[in-house]
């Protein structure tokens, strides 16, 4: 089984601060990693995924974040925050199955993050 | 292009009476996902569908929940005899690929059940 936690519910950073959203995940074989944003009464957007390679990906909005295996962590981050990016923040997680098939994305419980000006 | 769509976007029902919920997946995609948030948590998998293949309905909570996708595109999800616990958002998402994909959301229906 896959799991993702998000140990914060809230966050908050004031306006042009760096931010952290903390993610830790557990799966079986080569993790799958993605952050999605949801704003008020819209879908998840996709920020950005961890699939292998460099252990730091760019994503949309000058969002990244770190893959590390040994703490099974896939922290978000940004330099410099903005009230815009006030939303909330889902971590998932897949994995590859031999079949290359897709198979659903384990979300964890998100994370509110609010920029304040 | 045209991203993923769902209808309608809000829903308000009674108890007891059944409902049907519409995704459009983006064109050419392959597999297609049902997923409920319900207030408060995070997204709960229903069920998936990948081409021709039988779908996988591990996650829909009991037998009143049903799906199909006629022609490998549009998807309906029917709930039947509705309860106050099945009111959440109900999320539809599409991708092209395999489980290295990001999975493109809908907008939600939100389904109110009085």
């Amino acid at each position: 089984a896959q799991s993702v936690a998000q140990p914060e519910d809230q966050v908050n950073v004031a306006e042009g601060n760096p931010l952290t959203v903390k993610c830790t995940y557990s799966v079986s074989g080569n993790p799958y990693l993605f952050w999605y944003v949801q704003y008020p009464n819209r879908g998840l957007q996709f920020l950005l995924k961890y699939i292998t390679g460099d252990n730091l990906v760019k994503g949309s909005y000058g969002f990244e974040a770190e893959f590390n295996k040994s703490q099974t962590s896939f922290h978000l981050k940004k330099p410099s925050a903005l009230v815009s990016d006030s939303a909330l923040y889902f971590c998932a997680v897949n994995s590859y199955r031999s079949s290359g098939s897709a198979r659903q994305l384990t979300f964890g419980s998100g994370t509110q993050l609010t920029v304040l000006p | 292009g045209a991203g993923v769509s769902q209808s309608p976007s809000n829903k308000v029902t009674e108890k007891g009476k059944d409902v049907e919920l519409r995704c459009d997946p983006i064109s050419g995609h392959t597999a297609l996902y049902w997923y409920r948030q319900s207030l408060g948590q995070g997204l709960e998998f229903l069920i998936y569908f990948q081409g021709n293949s039988a779908p996988d309905k591990s996650g829909l909570p009991s037998d009143r929940f049903s799906a199909e996708r006629t022609g490998g595109s549009v998807s309906t999800l029917t709930i039947q005899r509705t309860q106050q616990e099945d009111s959440a958002v109900y999320l539809c998402a599409s991708t092209s690929g395999g489980s290295s994909y990001e999975q493109y959301f809908g907008p939600g229906t939100r389904l109110t059940v009085t």
